[in-house]
């Protein structure tokens, strides 16, 4: 079993829906779940991070974990063609001092 | 502007041609680490550094150097490519290593190997 699963995509949604992007996670020692967000050609830039279970919110974005599940989730509302690009899902412990890329979900957001 | 910069940004090379590819930051982060990233593995680390000269292996440092000799420079050296580092390389940095949340990543590096 991989430690980290994401579903690849692509998912293709129209300007103005509500995007799901998810990923599961089989190590219990996480301590920080994160979202980042690349653009073509760019660097992974930090979207949002948490350290605990619930929902985090900035702006458009929701970040939510589930650790009795293992499962972590960010929701994009209003989703915009800007917000085009792949969202990687990245799980860190004080344990293994580094941090665990899901592979990405390429996101098109079409006008 | 807090960034990573990385040079170059497109490299074709040779199987067999030693290359290096740059890595500099201006936030005096203590902690440096490269990258590869592959179509469906996501981001590996290949190889980190805590601080000038502690520099230690990833999970993938398998035909790779390092050094840091300065603070704000992390150099990778690949010195006898082959096609299976076909890749895009990243550098990253951040205040620690214990502070994933300050990590900044450099623009990437597209790397092919003939």
């Amino acid at each position: 079993q991989k430690e980290v699963e994401q579903d690849p995509g692509p998912l293709s949604v129209p300007e103005g829906a509500i995007v799901s992007l998810n990923c599961t996670y089989s190590n219990s020692a996480f301590q920080y779940f994160m979202w980042y967000r690349q653009y073509s050609r760019k660097g992974p830039e930090l979207l949002m991070y948490t350290y605990s279970s619930g929902n985090k919110e900035d702006g458009r974005f929701t970040a939510q974990v589930d650790k009795s599940s293992k499962y972590i989730s960010l929701f994009i509302r209003d989703s915009q063609p800007s917000d085009s690009a792949t969202y990687l899902c990245a799980f860190f412990s004080g344990g293994y001092n580094k941090l665990i890329f899901g592979a990405g979900t390429r996101l098109a957001v079409h006008p | 502007e807090a960034q990573v910069t990385q040079n170059p940004r497109y490299l074709i090379t040779v199987t067999g041609k030693k290359l290096t590819v740059t890595c500099s930051q201006n936030m005096n982060h203590e902690y440096m680490s490269w990258y590869r990233q592959d179509p469906g593995l996501g981001l590996r680390q290949i190889y980190y550094s805590m601080n000038v000269e502690v520099t230690d292996k990833g999970d993938v440092p398998e035909g790779y150097k390092v050094s840091r000799k300065e603070k704000r420079n992390f150099p990778l050296i690949l010195e006898s490519p082959s096609p299976n580092q076909t890749s895009l390389y990243f550098c990253a940095s951040s205040l620690g290593r214990g502070r994933p949340d300050t990590q900044y990543f450099g623009p990437g590096t597209r790397l092919t190997v003939l």
